[in-house]
Formats: C-alpha cells, sequence, structure tokens
C-alpha cells in the first residue's frame, strides 16, 4: 500500500524562527493537503494542493506540491507560539476507482515553539 | 456553518465490551469517513460513505467493526466486542466533494 515519511519527526525551534518540513511518497498523488492538530482536537486543514509544481501560500504558510507528485513540503516563515501542534501531510489519489477521496497521512512532525 | 460534531468526547470501556460514535457531518456534505488513530501516527480511514453506500470499506476490521449511515447524514460506527488494540482516537470527516475533508473532534476510546 502507499505509503508517506514525514520529516522531520519533531522540530524545537525559538520563536520568530522559519520551520520546513516535507513528505515523500512510494506513490503519485494528484492532491497532497497540509493539517495541523492540536491536542484534543481532529486536523484542520491548512493548506491543499492540487497540480505539480503548485506552490501556495497561507499567511505565513508556503506549501509546494513536487514536480513528481511524490512529495511535498510545507514552510512556516517567522513561527509564534500558536504553531505548536502536530503537522501533518496527506495525500490524495484523483477521480476513478474506490480510493478516490482516501487521504493516506503521514507520521506527523511535532513543534514545539519556544518564546 | 456548523463543523462535524462528533460524540461522545471521551469513553473507556473493558475490552469485550461493545461501544458506538456517533458522527453529524457539516450539512450538505455528500461524503463521509470514519478514521482511526492510535496514539503518534496519522489517522488512518476505515470506511467512506457516498451518501448512504459505502464506497470503500477494504481496512475495516470487519469481524468486530461495523458503521451505517441510514439516510445519508449522520453515521455511527460500532466495535463489538473491543479489544486492547482499539484504543485509539476515532475521527469522523466530511467532504463536499472527495477533497478538502473537514474533521471532527474525535472521539478518545480507551480499552482497558
Amino acid at each position: 500500500g502507499q505509503q508517506l515519511n514525514q520529516s522531520p519527526q519533531s522540530m524545537f525551534i525559538q520563536e520568530g524562527e522559519d520551520v520546513s518540513m516535507n513528505c515523500t511518497s512510494s506513490s503519485i498523488f494528484n492532491t497532497w493537503l497540509w493539517y495541523k492538530q492540536d491536542p484534543g482536537e481532529g486536523p484542520v486543514l491548512l493548506i491543499a494542493l492540487y497540480k505539480a509544481g503548485e506552490l501556495t501560500s497561507n499567511g505565513r504558510l508556503t506549501a509546494q506540491f513536487g514536480i513528481t507528485r511524490k512529495d511535498s513540503f510545507l514552510n512556516i516563515s517567522a513561527s509564534i507560539p500558536s504553531d505548536v501542534g502536530i503537522y501533518f501531510c496527506a495525500g490524495q489519489l484523483g477521480a476513478g476507482g474506490t480510493s478516490y477521496g482516501k487521504l493516506t497521512f503521514g507520521q506527523g512532525t511535532i513543534l514545539t515553539v519556544h518564546p | 456553518e456548523a463543523g462535524v460534531a462528533q460524540s461522545p468526547r471521551y469513553k473507556i470501556i473493558e475490552k469485550r465490551q461493545s461501544v458506538a460514535f456517533w458522527c453529524n457531518p457539516i450539512s450538505g456534505h455528500a461524503t463521509l469517513y470514519w478514521y482511526q488513530q492510535i496514539l503518534g501516527q496519522g489517522p488512518k480511514l476505515l470506511i467512506q460513505f457516498q451518501n448512504n453506500g459505502v464506497v470503500d470499506d477494504s481496512q475495516l476490521p470487519k469481524d468486530r467493526f461495523s458503521a451505517e449511515r441510514l439516510k445519508g447524514v449522520d453515521s455511527t460506527l460500532k466495535i463489538q466486542p473491543a479489544k486492547l488494540e482499539d484504543s485509539a482516537v476515532y475521527l469522523c470527516a466530511s467532504s463536499p466533494r472527495r477533497n478538502e475533508q473537514f474533521f471532527g473532534p474525535g472521539t478518545r476510546l480507551t480499552v482497558l
């Protein structure tokens, strides 16, 4: 089955620093999504990418859909304490077949921001 | 717009007991998903509904897990009987199309 490798597993940074995390897959995906999960809550969608090579921003967050369609990265600029949480990448296949819509998640990156 | 609602938020049971979780998706969302998230891992899809029909249940342990979505709105996920390894957070998500899934807060299940 498809597997996503997300790295790093955890990061400890100072407030104001930039953060970068990435996700690689053994298979091609047609959509890449990045989610953030706070303790005791469900994942919240941050950015969705639909096209190979696409670069999309959402405030201080920037994500890119890799050209090979097997990878994606997420950058957070000028981190603040509320950025603390677990960040997940997720890949999704395209239209057609019963797997359409199914998200395959990475293992998550735990982000800690020291004030 | 109200988000995905789930209940209960927490449940503690003993092994071999039964348990049921409820999900109310965002109004108008045709697709509903149940995920299992074990501590330290990303969510794993258990079952996907399109309206009231099952699209994908290939990773649902059907000997003990069952799910239904009557009338294509609310959904329930049941475990009978529960095992220790079922301890996890059970997340419900809904989508207006088959992308951009919106998650509920989850139900944290502890099996003793």
